[in-house]
């Protein structure tokens, strides 16, 4: 079996702060994935890349950058935090590229984002 | 845009009683169903994943697909207080460029079992 790290676990940031968030898998998996899980909202696509260097945005990637720095690894920044935001920013991956239908996503632990 | 709606919002069930979730979607071209459970604090973990009409079981989870009927459905068999948690309705369909199909989640539901 494989882990998804997340780090940090819990992030505090000031508004305006620029903050990155980072996730490393060692299931060798071809495409990772970065959503934000709201109260209220479910989770939300903000990016998703299927091979290193690749970068496809989701749904809320406005506010976002993204970088797949290699396979195993998936970083996302927060380019101005938003005062009072609250949110955990969940990474996942899946095995394969373009015929993924049927490949599972698993879950890091999440990373929570509190901006005072 | 695809829409996954989950009821009831919250449940609470006895230890050993079924516990039925429901999950409806708005695209019924969509042939990629899965339920997670996410424990207080932790990641998502998928419980079935079921493609096409009928039933899927895994282990005490069983998923019954419609998709006439735009509906999912999780039954949880003799659940235990270890299963409360909030369950997860994602919902996907390949898209034409044969790149990964997006998950589209409902809002969950909290599933509260008590002894």
């Amino acid at each position: 079996g494989g882990i998804i790290t997340q780090t940090p676990k819990f992030l505090i940031g000031q508004e305006g702060q620029k903050l990155t968030l980072k996730c490393q898998q060692n299931f060798n998996h071809d495409t990772m994935y970065w959503y934000r899980q709201d109260s209220g909202k479910g989770l939300r696509l903000i990016y998703y890349s299927i091979t290193e260097n690749d970068l496809q945005k989701g749904d809320l990637s406005e506010g976002y950058d993204a970088s797949r720095e290699k396979k195993s690894s998936f970083s996302l920044t927060v380019t101005s935090a938003q005062k009072n935001e609250m949110a955990v920013f969940l990474c996942a991956s899946s095995i394969g590229t373009g015929g993924a239908l049927y490949a599972e996503q698993f879950f890091g632990p999440g990373t929570r984002l509190t901006v005072l | 845009q695809q829409k996954v709606q989950q009821s009831p919002e919250s449940l609470t069930v006895s230890e050993g009683a079924m516990a039925s979730l429901n999950c409806t979607f708005s695209d019924g071209t969509s042939n990629n169903f899965r339920w997670y459970r996410q424990h207080s604090a932790k990641g998502l973990e998928v419980l079935v994943s079921i493609f096409s009409d009928g039933e899927k079981e895994e282990g005490r989870f069983t998923a019954h697909l419609n998709r006439a009927n735009l509906h999912v459905s999780l039954h949880i068999r003799e659940p235990q207080p270890s299963d409360s948690a909030v369950y997860l309705c994602a919902v996907s369909m390949r898209q034409s460029t044969g790149n990964t199909g997006k998950l589209i989640f409902g809002l969950g539901t909290t599933l509260q079992v008590q002894p």
